[in-house]
């Protein structure tokens, strides 16, 4: 079974531009969760989507916004970028019932803000 | 979610077993241990969890003390590839609560 995936890899922005990523989850995941991950502040949790609804949210500011579609892929947004945005970004997936909640995560989208 | 405590590093040589330690002492009764890592800044993978019994799978064993107050992973041969940031996480899995809340963990270097 394929894990999950995610675009772009890599990707370079200037400070005030938006930026969307995109995350594939494994087939059958309905959850979709987002994390960043910075030196500073270690691995912290954007927010997660179930069944096309956003079920949990972490400390971001409102620049930060996701979406999920009917497929259970998802897509996270961070509009008007910062220097301190550069980061990798990391989504999770899992079956998203109770009781089933193992996240498997992707490899990341390493975002560069200059 | 409980605070888990880790050292910030062990190392260990090549082929022999890799202990790491976890302290959760304020863990509530409905929450389970998992453990991940994170090899050089790839995505983190899932290893195991556990409620209270011993778990063992085909890449670690855990074993849990019983009052749930602490917990050690086990690589039983540790390879040069084990070399990673190992993150204890005690969550809730019940509910809808599917936040991980990932400390700093311990920087496993496995040598010759």
């Amino acid at each position: 079974k394929a894990g999950v995936t995610q675009t772009p890899r890599y990707l370079i922005k200037t400070r005030g531009q938006q930026v969307t990523l995109s995350c594939s989850p494994i087939s059958g995941h309905r959850s979709v969760s987002w994390y960043q991950q910075t030196p500073g502040q270690g691995l912290q949790f954007l927010f997660e989507y179930f069944s096309e609804t956003q079920r949990n949210k972490g400390n971001f500011p409102g620049r930060f916004s996701g979406r999920q579609f009917s497929n259970s892929r998802s897509e996270m947004n961070v509009s008007t970028l910062e220097l301190g945005d550069s980061a990798l970004y990391l989504c999770a997936s899992s079956l998203g019932t109770e009781h089933q909640e193992t996240q498997y995560f992707g490899p990341g989208t390493r975002l560069l803000v200059l | 979610d409980a605070k888990t405590t880790q050292p910030t590093s062990m190392d260990c040589a090549e082929g022999r077993a890799a202990n790491l330690p976890c302290n959760h002492s304020t863990i509530s009764g409905n929450e389970y241990v998992y453990w991940y890592r994170q090899i050089h800044s790839q995505g983190p993978q899932y290893i195991i969890h556990g409620l209270k019994n011993n778990e063992t799978n085909e890449m670690a064993s855990l074993i849990i003390t019983e009052d749930r107050k602490s917990s050690t992973l086990i690589l039983p041969h540790a390879t040069l590839r084990d070399t990673a940031v190992y993150y204890c996480i005690v969550r809730v899995a019940t509910g809808t609560a599917s936040k991980l809340t990932f400390g700093t963990g311990t920087r496993l270097q496995v040598t010759l």
